[in-house]
Formats: structure tokens, C-alpha cells, sequence
């Protein structure tokens, strides 16, 4: 298995502009999470999604932040209109229904809002 | 104005002795944890996990010990190598939910 996928790797943006984040989960997880990574706040959960369906977007800081996740094996989250406190790396990642411990991480998209 | 980022605890130890990092959970309710690995540019991977019915669990040269009185939590490498180098980071877990709420890491640098 290729593991969780994200892309773009790297995200260069100015402020103001629209960013779109995208997830391919592990096939056959149930569960996707996405995080924010940043020196101020650590790793933080913004939302997550079981079977498709958002659980808890409690994490999610602005109305700016929404997530999709049309079917099981895409999900995006997008930053509309993106600001510089927006830089960071944000992961994605998958988990079988039950199994917290089968949590896999994608290697990140880092984004740098100037 | 200044920004202040998380003060990361960092620890350096020398290739093959061995090191503990440390970690204090916040929730009483968690009964569930587990120890991530995150090295540069990539992202955390999971190295352990114990159960709050255990208070020991080892695993290939990484012990977990699980303290519920004070709620602290301990990762032991024995004979630590290069490719240990990385942050660590403890998480948390209430089996209701699917959630993890992680700590906020240590820096763990093998000195050759």
C-alpha cells in the first residue's frame, strides 16, 4: 500500500488567494483526520470524517477552513481566502474504524502564505 | 509583537546509551496512549501504544511505561542509534472517540 498520499507537497501562496489541500486516505480506512502543524500550537486536529461524514469539525479555526470528503478515497481542505498565520504544515491521516492505533500520517503539505 | 512559539524539550545522548523522554497527559479520562515518532519533513509514525489496564509494555528497544497516579507517561530507547533522532510526541486517546490529542513533543538528537 502507498500509504496516505497528500499533495501538493509544497504550497506557496499569497494572501488573499484560495488554497486547496488534498487527501487520499490508506484504501479501507474508515476514519480521515486533518491536522495543523506549527511551532505555536503544536499538532492540533481540525476535523475529522467517518465514512465520509464530518464527525467533529470542533478543531477547525474559521469559517475560512472547510473540508470535503466526497468519497472514500478523496478528501480536500481548503483555505478561502488564505492569510500569512495560515502557514504550516497540514497533515492528513487514516485510521480503521475501532483501531486509534492504526492512525498512518501522509508526509504533509507544507504551506507558506506570504 | 515578539511571537512566542512551544518551548520544545530537547535531550541529546550519545549513540548507544540509552534515553527517556517524557511526557505529562492532561485528561484523567484517557485510557489510551500512544508514543509517535516524527523525523524532519515527514510525518509522525507510531511507535508504541499501552493501554491505561497496563502499566509496562515493551517493544523492540522502546519500552512505554504508564504512571495513572500522576498521570505521566515514559518512553525508554535502549542503545540509541542515529536514526533516532526526531521529535517525539506522546498522544492521548478516550476510547468513546477516534480522536488523539498529542503532547507537545521532545527532541530527541543522537550525538555520534
Amino acid at each position: 500500500d502507498a500509504g496516505v498520499i497528500q499533495s501538493p507537497r509544497h504550497e506557496v501562496t499569497e494572501m488573499g488567494q484560495e488554497v486547496t489541500l488534498r487527501c487520499k486516505p490508506i484504501s479501507g480506512h474508515d476514519y480521515l483526520f486533518w491536522y495543523r502543524q506549527t511551532m505555536m500550537r503544536g499538532l492540533e486536529l481540525l476535523i475529522y470524517f467517518n465514512n465520509n461524514v464530518p464527525i467533529d469539525d470542533s478543531g477547525m479555526p474559521e469559517d475560512r477552513f472547510s473540508a470535503k470528503m466526497p468519497n472514500a478515497s478523496f478528501s480536500t481542505l481548503k483555505i478561502q481566502p488564505s492569510e500569512p498565520r495560515d502557514s504550516a504544515v497540514y497533515f492528513c491521516a487514516s485510521s480503521l474504524a475501532g483501531m486509534v492505533e492504526t492512525q498512518y500520517f501522509g508526509p504533509g503539505t507544507r504551506l507558506l502564505v506570504l | 509583537g515578539e511571537s512566542v512559539g512551544l518551548h520544545l524539550p530537547t535531550l541529546s545522548v550519545q549513540e548507544g546509551d540509552n534515553s527517556i523522554i517524557n511526557c505529562a497527559y492532561s485528561n484523567s479520562a484517557s485510557d489510551y496512549f500512544i508514543w509517535y515518532k516524527q523525523e524532519s519533513g515527514k510525518g509522525p509514525q507510531f511507535i508504541i501504544d499501552i493501554r491505561s489496564n497496563m502499566d509496562k509494555r515493551q517493544g523492540q528497544r522502546v519500552t512505554v511505561l504508564l504512571n495513572k497516579t500522576v498521570k505521566h507517561l515514559s518512553l525508554q530507547i535502549a542503545a540509541t542509534q542515529p536514526g533516532d533522532s526526531a521529535v517525539y510526541f506522546c498522544a492521548e486517546n478516550q476510547r468513546k472517540d477516534e480522536k488523539l490529542t498529542f503532547g507537545t513533543g521532545t527532541r530527541l538528537t543522537i550525538i555520534p
